[in-house]
């Protein structure tokens, strides 16, 4: 099993429709991420959670929300899609130092048409 | 204003030929650049963290080095299977405070 899941691997949604992207680690770290990748813009943090109180925005956080159930899952909520929140998602852990970056999983291709 | 470029955007190789991909930075106080490598459909993979000017770190046929200014990653000899993007990060203190580059795709033919 992968370190990191997330599901689902690729979701159409309309616009105006609320839809939630889920996250799952075995990795045993506190630290969880929400991050979307453009073309052209590189991977831009959305949120991110130090431990299971513990949520902040980053620097895209408009329009997104975040729920961490537990340790292991953390989940993103688009409240209302629209059509330039169409991206790749990835999840991502890391423990506290930098030797061994972060953890990504493999990603939710999101279409909002 | 942290900021990332990565060049080239694009590299092909033909396979056995070594070349460099460069990461040059421009912010306030570096903790640390990552290297990643990313294939089509999955997450970042991590490669590399360096921390200072002159550290350099090696994973069979990849080398990282960093100066003041830049970071490369250096590819000998390459084999198809190194086709991938590879993606240059910075943080200037915290996992929050991560700056990611556009990436460089590299395809190495046989």
């Amino acid at each position: 099993d992968a370190d990191v899941t997330q599901t689902p691997r690729n979701r159409i949604t309309k616009t105006g429709k609320r839809i939630m992207l889920e996250c799952s680690q075995t990795k045993g770290h506190d630290r969880m991420y929400w991050y979307r990748q453009d073309p052209g813009l590189g991977l831009r943090l959305i949120y991110y959670s130090f431990d299971v109180k513990d949520i902040n925005k980053g620097e895209i956080s408009d329009g997104y929300s975040v729920s961490r159930q537990a340790q292991a899952k953390f989940s993103l909520s688009l409240e209302s899609a629209i059509p330039n929140q169409t991206a790749l998602y990835f999840c991502a852990t890391s423990d506290t130092g930098y030797t061994y970056g972060y953890t990504f999983g493999s990603g939710t291709r999101l279409t909002v048409v | 204003e942290d900021q990332v470029t990565q060049s080239p955007e694009a590299l092909r190789l033909q396979e056995g030929e070594s070349s460099s991909l460069n990461c040059s930075y421009t912010v306030s106080g570096l903790r640390g650049l990552f290297w990643y490598r990313q294939d089509p459909g999955k997450g970042p993979e991590f490669l590399f963290t360096l921390y200072s000017a002159g550290e350099e770190k090696e994973k069979e046929r990849l080398k990282a080095t960093l100066t003041k200014k830049e970071s490369f990653l250096h590819i000998t000899a390459p084999k198809p299977e190194d086709s991938a993007t590879y993606l240059c990060a910075v943080t200037t203190g915290g996992y929050q405070k991560v700056t990611f580059g556009i990436g460089t795709k590299l395809q190495v033919i046989p």
